[in-house]
This record gives structure tokens, C-alpha cells and sequence, in this order.
């Protein structure tokens, strides 16, 4: 199966945006991408989903290039509690894909 | 709270055993997704069930199996556990059909541990 890659880990201060990439090599013309947050021994939480261009709530912001071959998950000013690993998703629908990146690690320090 | 249940909390249990985790989806969701989450699998997608239906595999073992009843809770089955098989088990639901334009919700997890 195709590879969802992110980096293993990423420091940041309270107050920063934090930007987390995932790389999409191999994403289908249907595939969406989603974006989930979990701490540890609870289940993921939805974040953002978009398909391209530029999403965002009101939490974070999702920018896909156009190509999209890789995705941008953007939270703004985070505090300790955003603390937490991220998980990009590549999400085929009604295909048999549900391909979960690696995962990000996000310490955030007072 | 995301409102999708799963029992039991933890499950410790001996290789060649069988277990069966249970799930119930929010109030009004069709669809339950289920996955295996392992430190060296990491989040790995197993199966889907829509009103009943199977939708769509991922990676799941021909030892594991899954159905959605009537009432639109599901379980999962795992058959003849070996030590690999210990991992977190998620089941998520969601309104729809098709997840790319759905929002999971995730429940609080299974874990299972096989000596």
C-alpha cells in the first residue's frame, strides 16, 4: 500500500503556529484528506478535512497545493494542550482506501 | 465524549484464543469503521459496515471478522490470537455512506493484550 509520510516529531512554544506536513505520493483523483488529532489511550478527533486549495475552521486551516501530492495541517497560536500526535489521512470513500499516515508527535513547551 | 461506545475497556486473553469487541455507533450513524492501532502497524484501517452492509476491507486477516446487526451496534471477531494481534482496536461511525465526506468519530478504544 501506498506510504502517508510525516515527520516523527515536532517542538514548538506555546503561542506559535505550527505547520505539519504530509506527503501524498500516491493519492487517488477521489481521495480526500483528512486530519485527526489523538492523545494518548483515546481515539483520534476529527481536525479538518478538505480535497484542494485552502480549508479552514475553527481550529486549524488544511492548504493543498494543486498537484496534491502533499498537505498542510496549520494551527494557529497553540497552547499545551494541543500537545498531542497528528494524523494525516488519505480517504478513498467508498474504495477499500483508508490510508493513515505515520503520525506527528507535537510537544508544545510552556 | 464522542458518543460511539466500546466494550471492553481492556482484554487480556492466551494466544489460539478467540474475543469478540463490541461497538455501538452515535445516535443515527450508519456507518462503523474498524482499526487496529499498533506501534509498528500503526493506524491501520480493517473494515466498514453500512445499515448492515459490508462496504469495504482494508487490511484485515482472514482469522478476523465483523458484522453490523440490526440494531447497528457491531462486533468484531478475532480467532486464533497470536502475539501480534495485541493492539488498540477503534471502532468510529459516522453518518453516511462514504467517509471522504463524513466525519468519523472515534471511540475510546479496545485494548487488547495477547500472552
Amino acid at each position: 500500500l501506498a506510504k502517508t509520510t510525516q515527520p516523527i516529531s515536532m517542538d514548538s512554544y506555546e503561542g506559535q503556529e505550527v505547520n505539519i506536513t504530509c506527503s501524498h505520493n500516491n493519492i487517488a483523483t477521489n481521495d480526500y484528506i483528512t486530519w485527526y488529532q489523538q492523545f494518548p489511550s483515546q481515539g483520534p478527533r476529527f481536525i479538518i478535512q478538505g480535497y484542494k486549495t485552502k480549508v479552514t475552521n475553527e481550529v486549524a486551516s488544511l492548504f493543498i497545493p494543486a498537484d496534491r501530492k502533499s498537505s498542510t495541517l496549520s494551527l494557529p497560536r497553540v497552547s499545551l494542550s494541543d500537545t498531542a500526535v497528528y494524523y494525516c489521512l488519505e480517504d478513498g470513500g467508498a474504495t477499500n482506501k483508508l490510508i493513515f499516515g505515520t503520525g506527528t508527535l507535537l510537544a508544545v513547551q510552556p | 465524549d464522542s458518543g460511539v461506545t466500546q466494550t471492553p475497556k481492556h482484554l487480556i486473553t492466551a494466544t489460539g484464543q478467540r474475543v469478540t469487541l463490541r461497538c455501538s455507533p452515535r445516535s443515527g450513524d450508519l456507518s462503523v469503521y474498524w482499526y487496529q492501532q499498533s506501534l509498528d502497524q500503526g493506524l491501520q484501517f480493517l473494515i466498514h459496515y453500512y445499515n448492515g452492509e459490508e462496504r469495504a476491507k482494508g487490511n484485515i486477516l482472514e482469522r478476523f471478522s465483523a458484522q453490523q446487526f440490526p440494531d447497528l451496534h457491531s462486533e468484531l471477531n478475532l480467532s486464533s490470537l497470536e502475539l501480534g494481534d495485541s493492539a488498540l482496536y477503534f471502532c468510529a461511525s459516522s453518518v453516511g455512506i462514504t467517509s471522504s465526506t463524513d466525519t468519523q468519530y472515534f471511540g475510546p478504544g479496545t485494548r487488547l493484550t495477547v500472552l
